[in-house]
C-alpha cells in the first residue's frame, strides 16, 4: 500500500525557516517524481514544487522561487521542503504527492497523506 | 501554466437531483498521440486531504460510485454526480496534469445540498 507521510510542520515566525519532509512506502520511491501541493486554511489547493525522480528537474511556483528548496533522498525515501524568508501567506497544509512521471503520467495524484500544518505568525 | 477555472464556485443541490460542475483550461490537454485528457477531479470533505475521483477526464478511479462521472474533452470539461446523497457535501476540485509540471488545480467548486 502506498502511503506518503508528511511532517516537520509547525510554528514559525515570519522570516523564519523550517524543512518539511515526506516519508514514502508501498512503492519503488527512486523511480516516481515527487511534488509539493498546499492549501491556506480555507482556501484552494496551490501546486508549488516538483522534483523529478533522479533530481536532475525541479519547478517552483512564482510564489515561492528562491525561498523554497525541493530535495529528495532515494536511499532513505524521503523528500524534503527546505522553506525561508517564510511569509504569513505561506501558512497552509501541505502536502506531498507522488507521479509515475515528469510528463503525461499514467495517473494523477491518487495518493493524499494527511498533510503537514505550516503556521507562519508572530 | 495552464489556467483551470471551475464554474460555478459553489452549487446547492437537491437530494437524489443531479449537479454538475464545468472546468475550462485555457488551453488543450489533450494528448494527441494517445488521444487522452488529462485531467482530474478530487473531492475534499471538511478536515480531509482531497480524495481522486477521476481521471484521464473520464476514468474513474477504484472504489468510487458510479453516480460520479467525467466527460469532456480539450478545453471543456464536466463532473456530475446523476443522484446526489447526504455524503457528497464536498469541495470539487479539477486539476489538469499535461505535459511537465506545473499540474494546476481549479479554484473548487462547493457542493451543498439545497
Amino acid at each position: 500500500e502506498v502511503q506518503l507521510v508528511e511532517s516537520g510542520g509547525g510554528l514559525v515566525q515570519p522570516g523564519g525557516s523550517l524543512r518539511l519532509s515526506c516519508s514514502a512506502s508501498g512503492f519503488t520511491f527512486s523511480s516516481y517524481v515527487m511534488h509539493w501541493v498546499r492549501q491556506a486554511p480555507g482556501k484552494g489547493l496551490e501546486y508549488i514544487s516538483a522534483i523529478s525522480s533522479n533530481g536532475d528537474k525541479t519547478y517552483y511556483a512564482e510564489s515561492v522561487k528562491g525561498r523554497f528548496s525541493i530535495s529528495r533522498d532515494n536511499s532513505k525515501n524521503t523528500l524534503y521542503l527546505q522553506m525561508s524568508s517564510l511569509r504569513a501567506e505561506d501558512t497552509a497544509v501541505y502536502y506531498c504527492l507522488h507521479s509515475d512521471s515528469w510528463f503525461y503520467p499514467r495517473i494523477a495524484f491518487d495518493v493524499w497523506g494527511q498533510g503537514t500544518m505550516l503556521t507562519v505568525s508572530s | 501554466d495552464i489556467v483551470m477555472t471551475q464554474s460555478p464556485d459553489s452549487l446547492a443541490v437537491s437530494l437524489g437531483e443531479r449537479a454538475t460542475i464545468n472546468c475550462k483550461s485555457r488551453q488543450s490537454v489533450l494528448y494527441i498521440p494517445d488521444n487522452k485528457n488529462y485531467v482530474a477531479w478530487y473531492q475534499q470533505k471538511p478536515g480531509q486531504p482531497p480524495k481522486l475521483l477521476i481521471y484521464w477526464a473520464s476514468t474513474r478511479e477504484s472504489g468510487v460510485p458510479d453516480r460520479f462521472s467525467g466527460s469532456g474533452s480539450g478545453t471543456n470539461f464536466t463532473l456530475t454526480i446523476s443522484s446526489l446523497q447526504a455524503e457528497d457535501v464536498a469541495v470539487y476540485y479539477c486539476q489538469q496534469y499535461y505535459s511537465s509540471p506545473p499540474w494546476t488545480f481549479g479554484q473548487g467548486t462547493k457542493v451543498e445540498i439545497k
